[in-house]
């Protein structure tokens, strides 16, 4: 069975500061991939970035960073010099390919992150 | 706009009574699926369609949801005889597989009320 738990419920942080999520996930597959997706407010679902399980590769997108190590089996996100933008709800998600050929989603419970002037 | 449309956004309805939602995906996009948002919970899959085929279902599924996608372009999600246990957000999110990998974009949803 597939599991992805994200512990942190709630941070606040102030303007500025650095704040990294928290992402572990349970998969008996060995080819998988995970995601994270930001959810504002208004409750649409933004797509951030995809990884696979075969790539260990850090990345970074401007402000934003992941950190995959598959030897604790965590996709962790950072965000540097948070921005009052960045409030939003985030979800790590993971994704197999299942009997039926599909690639449904896994998602954790979400960290709400609120970002104070 | 290409994005993943849906309508209605917001439904409230009484116990009881039938409502459909309905999802526009982004247009060269094979693939569909419907997920199911409580209060503080990430979103937990429902259903599956590649192209018009509905090819997996949950348990969460019961007989009193029924999901189509007629000629493979937008898909509706009825729920019938709906109960307060119904209330949650609905998601729609579609994709287009290219050699075994996919990223899965997500409407605005509709939020459900049933009182």
């Amino acid at each position: 069975a597939q599991k992805v738990t994200q512990a942190q419920t709630e941070i606040s942080v102030v303007e500025k500061e650095d704040v990294t999520l928290d992402c572990v996930y349970e998969t008996r597959d060995t080819t998988y991939y995970l995601f994270w997706y930001k959810q504002p407010p208004s409750g649409e679902l933004v797509f951030l970035i995809r990884r696979n399980s075969f790539d260990e590769q850090n990345e970074i997108s401007g402000r934003y960073s992941w950190n995959f190590q598959k030897s604790t089996s965590s996709f962790n996100f950072t965000i540097t010099a948070s921005q009052v933008v960045d409030s939003a709800v985030y979800f790590c998600a993971l994704s197999f390919i299942s009997g039926a050929g599909s690639y449904q989603l896994t998602f954790g419970k979400g960290t709400k992150l609120s970002v104070i002037p | 706009d290409t994005g993943v449309s849906q309508n209605p956004r917001h439904k409230i309805t009484k116990r009881g009574q039938n409502v459909t939602f309905r999802c526009d995906p982004i247009s060269e996009h094979n693939r569909l699926y419907w997920y199911r948002q409580t209060l503080g919970q990430g979103p937990e899959f429902l259903t599956y369609f590649q192209n018009e085929a509905q090819l997996e279902k949950s348990r969460l599924l019961s007989d009193r949801f029924s999901a189509e996608r007629p000629k493979g372009s937008f898909s509706t999600l009825e729920i019938q005889r709906t109960e307060q246990g119904d209330s949650a957000m609905y998601l729609c999110a579609s994709s287009f597989s290219v050699a075994g990998v996919e990223t899965q974009y997500f409407g605005p949803g509709t939020r459900l009320l049933v009182l």
